[in-house]
């Protein structure tokens, strides 16, 4: 079947750095995006890995190792408003994105 | 570029009536769209895969004769609730695949929260 785990909360401190994880079975792989979701709002895109390493954005960078079905989101300097459920996905053969459950990041003063 | 819009924001209805969500992608064409639901503090669950000109494909468990889906064109997907019950109050959210890219990404309206009374 396919899955994907990830942490379900973490939490981490203003200016910190914390690194949310995230591992996929999936039949094919096309991609992997990680999303934030705010309370009551809809996903919001964050990244997109489709080939091995590391691609960073600002303050946020995403990792992917295809061989090892694993993958994760590093925050830096992390702010109050980082505070969010951080949502794993991959594309599958089909082009269909598998979902993980999400982790809630809670960010501490 | 790459927007997606949802009406309504926010809906209040009687148990037993009809309520109708449009998604609209503003910007680019999408053949598909999809649809989910988020109960609060869960993950999102796909209902179904819209596809522009031919029926959708729901995902098990979710009731084709309840949740009518309708993509009658390529900016416009449509998720009519049909004799909605209180258990149906949830947030809907549609996405939108743009199809000219290729990284498959989805691009999310802001959501529909339904309450059914």
């Amino acid at each position: 079947g396919q899955n994907i785990d990830q942490p379900t909360e973490m939490t981490a401190t203003e200016g910190a750095i914390v690194q949310i994880n995230c591992t996929y079975q999936t039949s094919g792989f096309n991609g992997l995006f990680w999303y934030q979701q705010h309370a009551g709002e809809a996903p919001t895109f964050l990244s997109y890995n489709v080939l091995d390493g590391l691609e960073e954005k600002g303050r946020f960078s995403s990792f992917l190792s295809r061989s090892k079905g694993y993958s994760y989101l590093l925050l830096k300097e992390l702010q109050m408003k980082d505070s969010a459920s951080y949502l794993c996905a991959a594309i599958d053969s089909n082009y269909q994105l598998i979902w993980g459950a999400g982790t809630k990041l809670i960010i501490k003063p | 570029g790459a927007v997606v819009s949802q009406h309504p924001s926010w809906v209040i209805c009687k148990s037993g009536t009809s309520v109708k969500i449009e998604c609209r992608s503003l910007d680019f064409q999408a053949t598909t769209m999809f649809w989910y639901r988020q109960f609060p503090k869960q993950s999102l669950m796909l209902m179904a895969t819209s596809n522009e000109g031919s029926k959708a494909t729901y995902e098990q468990g979710v009731e084709k004769d309840k949740f009518l889906i309708n993509h009658a064109s390529l900016t416009l997907s449509t998720l009519t609730v049909t004799s909605a019950h209180p258990e149906d109050s949830s947030f809907y959210i549609c996405s939108a695949r743009w199809e000219d890219r290729e990284t498959y990404e989805q691009y999310f309206g802001p959501g529909t929260r339904l309450t059914v009374t």
